[in-house]
């Protein structure tokens, strides 16, 4: 089981601020993901990466960056927030075909 | 694209009824399957999966799951559920050579009553 942490847990700003969710994992694993979940849907992939300096998007459109610069730390910013942003965001880390899920952020934005 | 559909949107079940959830999913290749469980307030958990071999896979808590090939099915049982069942759970699917993409359902949310 690997231990991924993710902060904050819960988060709520205004409008135009720029954010960051936090997203570190102790199990060295090279591939990382970020999804985001809205209540009685499927859970969308938005961002994902390989390893160190590789960061690709997901399926889901999305107005958030990230970036790999240490293998364990897979941070997600948003610019500029809206409150279309308002969601709960996933990260997640995998071994052998496995993923594995930190607690995610909720994040409203007013 | 792969699409993965869970039939029921919310069970509601007594304390010691037997739980099945179903799971079909659209891609035609070899894939690996997952339940996942996310106890209120928790994180997303792995109840259990399959990759190859005996289709009737048993996970954590007294779970298990049957892989049907010909019905493209990966439904999860539990023979008798108890108070602390009441989740949410997700079936998930992913395709062996695409590394990243895991397709996941809407979830069910399962409630038991005491």
């Amino acid at each position: 089981e690997a231990d991924i942490y993710q902060t904050p847990r819960y988060l709520v700003i205004g409008t135009g601020k720029k954010i960051t969710l936090e997203c570190s994992q102790t199990m060295g694993h090279d591939k990382m993901y970020w999804y985001q979940q809205d209540p009685g849907m499927e859970l969308h992939l938005i961002h994902y990466s390989y390893g160190v300096n590789s960061t690709e998007k997901g399926d889901l459109s999305s107005e958030s960056t990230v970036s790999r610069i240490r293998t364990e730390h897979f941070p997600l910013t948003l610019e500029s927030a809206r409150p279309s942003h308002t969601s709960q965001y996933l990260c997640a880390s995998s071994e052998m075909g496995t993923q594995y899920f930190g607690p995610g952020t909720r994040l409203l934005v007013l | 694209a792969q699409s993965v559909s869970q039939h029921n949107h919310h069970v509601i079940l007594s304390e010691a009824a037997s739980l099945e959830l179903g799971c079909n999913y659209s891609y035609g290749g070899t894939v690996n399957l997952f339940w996942y469980v996310q106890y209120p307030g928790q994180h997303l958990q792995l109840l259990l999966k399959y990759f190859s071999g005996d289709p009737l896979v048993k996970g954590i808590k007294g779970f298990e799951a049957e892989f049907i090939k010909s019905k493209f099915s990966f439904n999860l049982r539990k023979p008798s559920v108890q108070w602390s069942d009441t989740a949410e759970y997700f079936c998930a699917v992913k395709a062996p050579l695409n590394d990243y993409k895991l397709s996941f359902g809407a979830g069910t949310t399962v409630t038991v009553r005491a």
